[in-house]
């Protein structure tokens, strides 16, 4: 089935204890895509990579880190969350920037 | 002025009428443009892309396009509860300073009386 996984689904940590939230397709995209969903603030990119070895920052990149080594895998490192990164994050990857893009199921951090 | 703007609603229709959800945005080159249907804590799934301006129909919905005017709508036909949702719109614009970035309206909230 093709699909885009994120683990974990949900996370509680504290101030500062370094996270990592794994994305893993299994479509051969292109590209992928990092995006945190705020109440009244919508969704907003924090990453994207347009394919492996390239990254770029999205709108909102700060205090977070990605790395796209493997076409399948774009993990969101979190160096030392704060309180201000509790929210519901999705991963998405496409064939391109302009096709469609496909979201994982989410995963809801908070960080205490 | 927002890049991509909806009304948040929330949009209250009753059963099987016709839902219309619009969507204005202000870079004049954008190409992709894509409805989402959003059900609260799930993920977003794709309902349509649209490309070119003018109706794509598929089943119960239609997408509008029209460039000269910059907007894109949704029409929902016949309109069920399962229907009630949030709906995003997002585009996509070679103009932008990030050429790597689907912007999305803060949707519209869908909601369909049984």
């Amino acid at each position: 089935e093709a699909q885009v996984t994120q683990n974990p689904r949900y996370l509680i940590t504290v101030t500062g204890k370094k996270l990592t939230v794994t994305c893993s397709q299994n479509m051969n995209h292109e590209y992928m895509s990092w995006y945190r969903q705020d109440p009244g603030l919508g969704l907003r990119q924090i990453y994207y990579s347009m394919n492996v070895e390239v990254t770029d920052k999205g709108d909102v990149p700060e205090g977070y880190k990605v790395s796209r080594k493997e076409k399948r895998n774009f993990p969101l490192i979190l160096e030392s969350p704060s309180p201000n990164q509790t929210s519901l994050y999705f991963c998405a990857s496409s064939l391109s920037q302009w096709e469609t893009q496909y979201f994982g199921p989410g995963t809801r951090l908070l960080v205490l | 002025q927002k890049e991509v703007e909806q009304n948040s609603g929330p949009l209250s229709v009753p059963e099987g009428a016709i839902a219309s959800l619009n969507c204005t945005y202000s870079d004049r080159g954008s190409q992709s443009f894509f409805w989402y249907r959003q059900y609260s804590g799930k993920s977003p799934e794709l309902i349509m892309s649209i490309y070119s301006n003018g109706d794509k129909e598929d089943g119960r919905f239609t997408a509008q396009l029209n460039k000269a005017s910059q907007y894109v709508s949704l029409l929902i036909r016949d309109s069920q509860p399962s229907d009630s949702a949030t709906y995003l719109c997002a585009v996509n614009s070679p103009h932008s300073s990030n050429t790597g970035k689907l912007i999305f309206g803060q949707g519209t909230t869908l909601q369909v009386k049984p």
